[in-house]
């Protein structure tokens, strides 16, 4: 079984700071995917950044970059350089290879940037 | 059209209606997903077709009824749908690339359901 676990309901950021979202996981898989996931008020989910379980290196995708610490199980978002359209729900989510094509959703942050 | 699209984008229906919900993909994708998110609970799967076959089903009640004719487009079709059904239903794609953990789903911009 995966579960994801975002601890931070809610965040608030002033614009151009940078700002973590929190994420951790537990699998038993051996190989995996992590995925971070925005959704505006509109409800479309937008991907932003992946992850492999094998990666070496930390994924980076403009100014969102993903902290990954394989040991402590987590995969904390980035996001630098705020901005006010930054203002979203994100999902922290996994998928393992055991065949099951699904994706475990966390319980998401609601980021909101300040002017 | 581009992505992930789905039609209707709202939708209010009586207990006793039958509707359908569309999604179209144009991403050449072999894969194609139902999830629906409800108020306050993670996003849960549904249904999951791989070239037209539907190869996930994750107990879902029956008054759900999926259709996938061909890869680029999936149906949900509703009937005797009860308030908690309420949510918005997202459909997804992805290339479905023999199972891998890197297979990136996609999302439509979802249609949110109101059954009165």
């Amino acid at each position: 079984a995966q579960k994801i676990t975002q601890t931070q309901p809610g965040m608030f950021v002033q614009e151009k700071e940078a700002v973590t979202l929190d994420c951790t996981y537990d699998t038993s898989d051996q190989s995996y995917g992590l995925f971070w996931y925005k959704q505006p008020s509109s409800g479309e989910m937008i991907f932003l950044i992946y992850q492999g379980s094998y990666d070496e290196q930390n994924a980076t995708e403009g100014r969102y970059s993903l902290n990954f610490q394989k040991a402590r199980k987590s995969a904390n978002l980035v996001i630098s350089a705020s901005q006010l359209g930054d203002s979203a729900m994100y999902f922290c989510a996994m998928k393992g290879d055991t065949g099951r094509r699904a994706l475990t959703f966390g319980s998401g942050t609601r980021l909101q940037v300040q002017p | 059209e581009t992505g992930v699209t789905q039609t209707p984008r709202h939708l209010v229906m009586g207990m006793t209606n039958k509707k359908s919900l569309k999604c179209e993909q144009h991403l050449g994708h072999n894969a194609m997903y139902w999830y629906k998110q409800s108020a306050k609970k993670p996003l849960e799967l549904m249904f999951v077709y791989s070239l037209e076959e539907r190869v996930e089903n994750n107990s879902v009640p029956s008054r759900f009824s999926p259709e996938c004719p061909n890869s680029s487009h999936l149906f949900l079709h509703l009937h005797t749908l009860q308030p908690e059904d309420s949510a918005l239903y997202l459909c997804a794609s992805s290339q479905d690339r023999v199972i891998t953990a890197g297979d990136t789903q996609y999302f439509g911009p979802g249609t949110r359901l109101t059954v009165l």
